[in-house]
C-alpha cells in the first residue's frame, strides 16, 4: 500500500525557517519523482514544487522560488521540502504527491497518491 | 503560465441528477488535463487523468471529455458521496496549475 506521511509543519517566524519532510513506502521511491503542493485555508490548490528522479532537476512555482528548496534522500525514501525567508502568505497545508507514472526520462504529472498534509502558519 | 477556470464555482444539486462541470485553459492543453475531487479534511483523490481516463477504482459515473482548452467532467448520477470540491489540473506546462475549483453541493 502507496503511503506518505508529512511531518515538520508548526509555526513559523516571518523571515523564519522551517523544514518539512514526507516520508513514502509501499512504492519505488526512487524511480519516481516527487511533488509537494500546497492549499491555503479555504483556498484552492497551488503547486509549489517538484524534483525529479535522482533529485539533479528542480522545478518552484515563481512564489517560492529562491526561498524554498525541495531535494530527497533515496536512502531513507524522503522527500524535503526547505523553507527560508518564510512570508504570512506560505500559510498553507502542504501535500506531497506522486506522480501517476514515471519512465527513465519523463513523468506524467497527475497524481494518483497524496499524503494527508502538513500544516505550516507563518506568523508573528 | 496556463490559467484554468472552472465553471460554475458552485452546482446545486440533488442525489441522482448529473453534473456537469467545466474547465478552460488559457491556452491549449493537448489532452494532458487531470480532475481531482476533495472532501473536507481529506487529500485530493484523482478521479481523471489526461482528459478521460478514469483512474484505478474510480467509479464509472465519473466521465471526463475533452481537449485543447475546454474539458468537461460528468457525474452522471449523484451519489450522497460526490458532494465535494472538483478541481482541474494541466500537466503540459510548468508551471503545473490547478483550476479554482467547483463546489458541488446539495440542493
Amino acid at each position: 500500500e502507496v503511503q506518505l506521511l508529512e511531518s515538520g509543519g508548526g509555526l513559523g517566524q516571518p523571515g523564519g525557517s522551517l523544514r518539512l519532510s514526507c516520508a513514502a513506502s509501499g512504492f519505488a521511491f526512487i524511480n519516481f519523482a516527487m511533488t509537494w503542493v500546497r492549499q491555503a485555508p479555504g483556498k484552492g490548490l497551488e503547486w509549489v514544487s517538484t524534483v525529479s528522479r535522482g533529485g539533479d532537476t528542480t522545478y518552484y512555482a515563481d512564489s517560492v522560488k529562491g526561498r524554498f528548496t525541495i531535494s530527497r534522500d533515496d536512502s531513507k525514501n524522503t522527500l524535503y521540502l526547505q523553507m527560508d525567508s518564510l512570508r504570512v502568505d506560505d500559510t498553507a497545508l502542504y501535500y506531497c504527491a506522486k506522480p501517476r507514472y514515471c519512465s527513465s526520462t519523463n513523468c506524467y504529472w497527475s497524481f494518483d497518491y497524496w499524503g494527508q498534509g502538513t500544516l505550516v502558519t507563518v506568523s508573528s | 503560465e496556463i490559467v484554468l477556470t472552472q465553471s460554475p464555482a458552485t452546482l446545486s444539486l440533488s442525489p441522482g441528477e448529473r453534473a456537469t462541470l467545466s474547465c478552460r485553459a488559457s491556452q491549449s492543453v493537448s489532452s494532458y488535463l487531470a480532475w481531482y475531487q476533495q472532501k473536507p479534511g481529506q487529500a485530493p483523490r484523482l478521479l481523471i487523468y489526461d482528459a478521460s481516463n478514469r483512474a484505478t477504482g474510480i467509479p464509472a459515473r465519473f466521465s471526463g471529455i475533452g481537449s485543447g482548452t475546454d474539458f468537461t467532467l460528468t457525474i452522471s448520477s449523484l451519489e450522497p458521496e460526490d458532494f465535494a470540491v472538483y478541481y482541474c489540473q494541466q500537466r503540459t506546462n510548468w508551471p503545473l496549475t490547478f483550476g479554482g475549483g467547483t463546489k458541488v453541493d446539495i440542493k
